[in-house]
């Protein structure tokens, strides 16, 4: 089945340390997306990407980095400079430009910091 | 900036009960608007848009939802909740140059039998 898979599901960090979420689509999406889900505080932009090998940051994407070498996966990093980690990450993709479809999301990862 | 405003962070009913979730909106152009679901620790599905053809919206699960542009809302409702609709909603608006949705901080439905 088409859709987009998020990994790990759950994952923990010690503060200081690197990690990588994964987000892979087989639909054929061009646009990916990356937002963070705080509890009240719905759900805030940090990366979003067009087309492979570009990228524009969101409403708060210091911390965080990202990149697009493949149309179907838009790994995160979240970095140590990120001073609170610990959320709710999703990922989702759209055909083209948002405002003519939908957003498709992954299942999440929860990410907590130690 | 576009933005949009979720009343109520909480919205208890019981079953058999009418649902109704406000969104009201701020936007300089025509927006695209949209409502989702979230149930726990799952991603979002869409359950309905509204992209300016008809001002009535029927979307999943028997939501509809009105666009007034007049009172800048699109509130979400239903005419009989049932417990599987407990979960929490989320109403979006997509931004100027349409390349990101922007959403609300969300309200939580809970149906009580």
């Amino acid at each position: 089945d088409g859709g987009i898979t998020q990994s790990p599901k759950y994952l923990f960090r010690k503060e200081g340390q690197n990690v990588t979420l994964s987000c892979e689509q087989n639909l054929n999406h061009d646009a990916m997306y990356w937002y963070r889900q705080d509890p009240g505080q719905g759900l805030r932009l940090i990366y979003y990407s067009q087309i492979v090998n570009d990228f524009q940051k969101g409403d708060i994407a210091e911390g965080y980095s990202v990149s697009r070498e493949k149309k179907e996966s838009f790994p995160l990093t979240v970095t140590s400079a990120q001073k609170n980690p610990t959320a709710f990450y999703l990922c989702a993709s759209s055909i083209e430009r948002v405002n003519t479809g939908e957003l498709f999301f992954g299942e999440g990862s929860r990410l907590t910091v130690l | 900036a576009q933005s949009v405003t979720q009343l109520g962070s909480h919205v208890s009913v019981s079953e058999g009960a009418l649902v109704l979730l406000r969104c009201n909106y701020s936007s300089s152009v025509p927006p695209y608007l949209f409502w989702y679901v979230q149930y726990p620790n799952q991603g979002l599905q869409l359950l309905l848009k509204y992209t300016s053809a008809a001002t009535l919206v029927k979307g999943i699960n028997g939501f509809e939802a009105e666009f007034k542009k007049s009172e800048t809302s699109f509130h979400l409702t239903k005419p009989s909740a049932h417990m599987s609709d407990a979960a929490e909603y989320f109403c979006a608006v997509s931004d100027q140059a349409g390349t990101a949705l922007i959403f609300g901080k969300g309200t939580t439905l809970s149906v009580s039998s």
